[in-house]
Order: C-alpha cells, then sequence, then structure tokens
C-alpha cells in the first residue's frame, strides 16, 4: 500500500535560515512526488513534483526538494525561510494511478 | 496555470438540511474530480473520485447518500451533504485532475461548512 509521512507535526526557523520539512514515502512502483502548501481556510497550492529526472527539482516561491530513491525520501527546501512562508505544507505520492495519498501535513512557523 | 473554483466558500447551515457545494473548472477541462475532507489541525480525507458522466467512486467508511456527487460535465462536480449534522462540519476541499497519470491536481479553495 501506498504511504507519505511527514515525521515532523510543526518546523520553527528562524527567518533567513535555511529550512527543510522532511518526507519519506512508501510506493510499490516510481512514485509521482509532490509538495503543497496550505494557507489559512485556503485550498491547496501546487509547489513543485517529481516525476523524473534530476533528483534536485525546483518549484515555486523558492522552493526545492530532493528526491532520494534510496532513502525514499524527498524533503522539502528553501535555503533563506521567510515570514511569509509560514503555512502547512502536504507532501503527497501518486503511482500514476487515479489516488493521490497525501501525507499528514507539517506545520512551518518561520520566526521574525 | 489551471484555476478550480468552489462555491460557496463559506456555509453555515441548521441540523437536518442539505448543503450544495459546487466545484469548477474555470480554463480547462476535468475528467476527474475529487472531493476531499479536512477536519481541523488534520491531513485530507479523499471522499470520493468522480469521473465526468458516472457514477462517483466513494473511499470506504464514506456514506454514498450522505454525501451526493454528481459530475455532470468536464467543467462541474457537485458534492451535497444531505441531512447534514453538526459532525459534518469541516472544510471539504474539491480538486480537478486534466488527464490520470502523473499530473498534480488543482485543488479548489475549499468550503467551509458549519451545522448549527
Amino acid at each position: 500500500a501506498q504511504s507519505v509521512a511527514q515525521p515532523e507535526d510543526q518546523v520553527n526557523v528562524a527567518e533567513g535560515n535555511p529550512l527543510t520539512v522532511k518526507c519519506t514515502y512508501s510506493v510499490s512502483g516510481n512514485p509521482y512526488l509532490f509538495w503543497y502548501v496550505q494557507y489559512p481556510n485556503r485550498g491547496l497550492q501546487f509547489l513543485l513534483k517529481y516525476i523524473t529526472g534530476d533528483n534536485l527539482v525546483k518549484g515555486s516561491y523558492g522552493f526545492e526538494a530532493e528526491f532520494n530513491k534510496s532513502q525514499t525520501s524527498f524533503h522539502l527546501k528553501k535555503p533563506s525561510a521567510l515570514v511569509s512562508d509560514s503555512a502547512l505544507y502536504f507532501c503527497a505520492v501518486n503511482t500514476g494511478g487515479f489516488k493521490t495519498i497525501f501525507g499528514a501535513g507539517t506545520r512551518l512557523f518561520v520566526k521574525a | 496555470g489551471a484555476v478550480v473554483s468552489q462555491h460557496p466558500s463559506r456555509v453555515i447551515c441548521k441540523s437536518g438540511t442539505s448543503v450544495k457545494i459546487e466545484c469548477r473548472s474555470l480554463d480547462f477541462q476535468a475528467t476527474t474530480m475529487f472531493w476531499y475532507r479536512q477536519f481541523p489541525k488534520k491531513s485530507l480525507m479523499l471522499m470520493a473520485t468522480s469521473n465526468e458522466g458516472s457514477k462517483a467512486t466513494y473511499e470506504q467508511g464514506v456514506e454514498k447518500d450522505k454525501f451526493l456527487i454528481n459530475h455532470a460535465s468536464l467543467t462541474l462536480s457537485t458534492l451535497t451533504v444531505t441531512s447534514a449534522h453538526p459532525e459534518d462540519s469541516s472544510f471539504y476541499i474539491c480538486s480537478a485532475r486534466v488527464v490520470a497519470g502523473s499530473d498534480e491536481q488543482f485543488f479548489g479553495p475549499g468550503t467551509r461548512l458549519t451545522v448549527l
């Protein structure tokens, strides 16, 4: 069965510091991996995806994620956090079928 | 990027009434639409998958007679919460996919339902 784990409920980081939001996955087959961000009372916004190719994927708002097949991870990163990055982040996995499985979400809090 | 709208954004209703939520893909045709429910501080729970012109496929534990889904066209899906009760209060989010496979889903802004 497909699953996605986001081991941290919350990540705290100071503005200007690098941030990492962790994600690991378990799928049978080649994964399609996604990161989404959700602001309060809003739907999810797409940040980036990995389908194939370069393991380092660059996305919106300066975010990037690195696909690591051996560690089955797809951590979200940003070199310099902004207060406006504070939000709820979801990692998701799909193997080309209809269903996308979402992680539990990680709340990012960036302190000024 | 593709835009998905939801209407209404917020709705408050009395217990026992029915509420309809619309999900529209504004600039593309969505072959598949998804309905999710999100509890406070929780992840998204997939309720059902609907393909245009066919019956929705409900996830285990989701009552299809309570949560009626209609996907009558390639740009519109509706979720009707019938005989709503306070425990149905939640944030409902729809998403749309253009083609099956790797394409990401485009999410609506969500609908906050409060049942009194």
